[in-house]
């Protein structure tokens, strides 16, 4: 079973560019998450996405993040502006069901490393 | 915020040894993970234990959940230098699509 993919895989932009990140979650997998980990910390949920519905996007930056799944399938993450702070790995993740009250184990991509310079 | 705070930050030990990795949160939980992220294998989960279990099994993994203390513990018995890794407890609160919130993790060093 193919994992989650992710690209690319690095990217460094100077502050105030724009950059966007790809995901394609494992197939069947209906909720898809994307999380901004900094070094040293643990990952931190942006938006979780059920089908192609945001569920939570309390975390979200919307001035400069976005996110869309379209087709209830892949999903870009966008920012811009970058800002220095946004220099993070940001990881997406897929899992097979979300109910209301069970949570499932999720499947994570390899992650982009993204430095802002 | 992140709820889970690992204890400790950091544990190095030689290979045959144990390890053992406490979590403590904040708030009621529906269900408490353990995840394993290392640069070769990324972000990976290895068990998940449910408020109403007290302890969790999976081949030299031992998780224990103390709901009235709001701690875990996991154990990983006979390490290996594989098991060089980052850990990371997540836990999902109880109503609703509560997201999955992770700690900050202990960075484990097995030593052969």
């Amino acid at each position: 079973e193919a994992g989650v993919a992710q690209s690319p895989r690095y990217k460094i932009i100077e502050k105030r560019q724009s950059v966007a990140f790809w995901c394609n979650p494992i197939s069947g997998h209906a909720t898809l998450y994307w999380y901004q980990q900094i070094l040293g910390q643990g990952p931190k949920l942006l938006i979780q996405f059920q089908n192609n519905g945001v569920v939570d996007d309390s975390q979200l930056p919307k001035d400069r993040f976005s996110a869309e799944r379209l087709k209830g399938v892949d999903s870009t993450l966008k920012i811009q502006p970058a800002k220095l702070e946004d220099s993070a790995v940001y990881l997406c993740a897929s899992s097979l069901v979300e109910g209301t009250l069970f949570s499932y184990e999720q499947y994570f991509g390899p992650g982009t490393r993204l430095t802002v310079t | 915020s992140q709820q889970g705070e690992e204890d400790p930050q950091a544990l190095s030990i030689q290979e045959g040894e144990n390890a053992t990795m406490n979590c403590s949160y904040k708030t009621s939980i529906n269900n408490l993970q353990w995840y394993r992220q290392n640069s070769g294998r990324g972000l990976v989960h290895l068990i998940l234990i449910r408020s109403n279990e007290r302890e969790k099994h999976s081949g030299r993994l031992r998780v224990t959940l103390d709901t009235s203390k709001k701690s875990s513990s996991l154990l990983i018995t006979a390490s290996r230098a594989a098991d060089t890794a980052s850990y990371f407890c997540a836990t999902r609160g109880n109503t609703g699509f509560q997201k999955l919130v992770f700690g900050t993790g202990t960075r484990l060093l097995v030593s052969p």
